[in-house]
């Protein structure tokens, strides 16, 4: 089994709709991070969390919401979509590490692909 | 914020060819990490490296963090190894990544 999963993998949405995107892991990593990838702008960063009463703002949060129901996992939701919001949308787990030093390196989701028309 | 460059933007390869790819970055950086997407688009780690050098394979990838830079070696490629390679890089006790651009990577039978 897939260590960090999401759900739906697939989404068509019409403008105006409310779409929550779930991600859900088993790693037993504290730190969750949402991040959405347009073509030819790498990855962004829309939220994270480094533990489960921990919430913080990305680069580009406007639009967006998220809920981290429990260490393993973290909700992504858009209260109102719009066009411009379609795109692939990631979760990311890391860990601080427990051999030593400091890693956290981050493991990806398989993505969401999401259209809003 | 922290710029990440990575170059070229482009590569086409024959199979066994080697390459480099170059991610620059405009700040001093505790973190970072090299990734691949596939072409099913699974984001893969490669490696962490601040700084230093690692081998996994036919890859191997350098960071000069006095300098700003990390290379990333892909020897004896093969077609498998096609997609596009992103670096990211973060900074601080608590880092977020910043990501670059990405490379695309085709290499061909």
């Amino acid at each position: 089994d897939a260590d960090v999963t999401q759900t739906p993998r697939n989404r068509i949405t019409k403008t105006g709709k409310r779409i929550m995107l779930e991600c859900s892991q088993t790693k037993g990593h504290d730190r969750m991070y949402w991040y959405r990838q347009d073509p030819g702008l790498g990855l962004r960063l829309i939220y994270y969390s480094f533990d489960v009463k921990d919430i913080n703002k990305g680069e580009i949060s406007d639009g967006y919401s998220v809920s981290r129901q429990a260490q393993a996992k973290f909700s992504l939701s858009l209260e109102s979509a719009i066009p411009n919001q379609t795109a692939l949308y990631f979760c990311a787990t890391s860990d601080l590490g427990t051999s030593g030093g400091f890693t956290d390196t981050q493991y990806f989701g398989p993505g969401t692909r999401l259209t809003v028309l | 914020g922290i710029q990440v460059e990575q170059s070229p933007p482009d590569l086409i390869l024959q199979e066994g060819a080697n390459s480099t790819l170059r991610c620059n970055f405009s700040d001093s950086v505790n973190n970072l990490q090299w990734f691949h997407q596939n072409p099913w688009g699974q984001l893969i780690n490669l490696f962490y490296i601040p700084s230093g050098t690692k081998q996994n394979g036919r890859l191997s990838a350098t960071t000069v963090a006095t300098e700003r830079y990390s290379l990333l070696y892909i020897s004896s490629s093969q077609t498998t190894d096609s997609g596009v390679y992103f670096c990211a890089v973060g900074r601080g006790a608590n880092s977020k990544l910043t990501f670059g651009k990405g490379i695309t990577l085709s290499v061909r039978p």
